[in-house]
């Protein structure tokens, strides 16, 4: 099995360009998280998903926005790239709160 | 609000000296504490899941023990391969609450 896929793996970004963070999970998976992971800090989330159709803000949703047409694919999208924004971001996701996340292997982003 | 905070931040040990890791957290209602390991440019690696105050979880070298306010990570006899940042994340229920929230994680370095 693939478990969470996420893509990029590195991506070096110039100040006020836009990308989206690919990740998309095998699983069948009923919610998706998106985190980010400062150099050693934890995991803060930023957006999250309870189901298709479904998603809502974490700790850290400023400057970002998701979207989750299917059960497989969550999207982050970064609109106008700032230096604040470089860091590793991981995609993770579970089939309910009870169960245990699986994660991606993460994207290192750089604003420059 | 839901925190989850860890302590220590960072603990250095000799081969084979035991020793505890803490976790506090607050949650309106608790669908689960999960305790995972990150290794150094990847994403966490689940270890435990505890449900209800008074249960206890193994595997090899760790042991996790969950009360209503907190849970330890005991390690004995640890191994230079047990060296990781252990992290500890709370899903609560229902509302602003049904999410995977994470500390800040505890960095173990184990000598030989």
């Amino acid at each position: 099995n693939a478990g969470v896929t996420q893509t990029p793996k590195f991506r070096i970004l110039k100040i006020g360009q836009s990308m989206t963070l690919q990740c998309t999970q095998d699983m069948n998976h009923n919610y998706m998280y998106w985190y980010r992971q400062d150099p050693g800090m934890g995991l803060k989330l930023i957006y999250y998903s309870v189901g298709a159709g479904i998603t809502d803000k974490g700790e850290v949703p400023n400057g970002y926005n998701v979207s989750r047409s299917t059960t497989e694919d969550f999207p982050l999208r970064l609109e106008l790239a700032a230096p604040s924004q470089t860091s590793v971001y991981f995609c993770a996701s579970s089939y309910e709160g009870e169960t245990e996340a699986f994660f991606g292997q993460g994207t290192r982003l750089t604003v420059v | 609000e839901d925190q989850v905070t860890q302590s220590p931040e960072a603990l250095r040990l000799q081969e084979g000296e035991s020793s505890s890791l803490n976790c506090s957290y607050t949650v309106s209602g608790l669908r689960g504490l999960f305790w995972y390991r990150q290794d150094p440019g990847k994403g966490p690696e689940f270890l435990f899941t505890l449900y209800s105050a008074g249960e206890e979880k193994e595997k090899e070298r760790l042991k996790a023990t969950l009360t209503k306010k907190e849970s330890f990570l005991h390690i004995t006899a640890p191994k230079p391969e047990d060296s990781a940042t252990y992290l500890c994340a709370v899903h609560g229920y229902g509302g602003a609450t049904n999410k995977l929230i994470f500390g800040t994680g505890t960095l173990l370095a184990v000598q030989p």
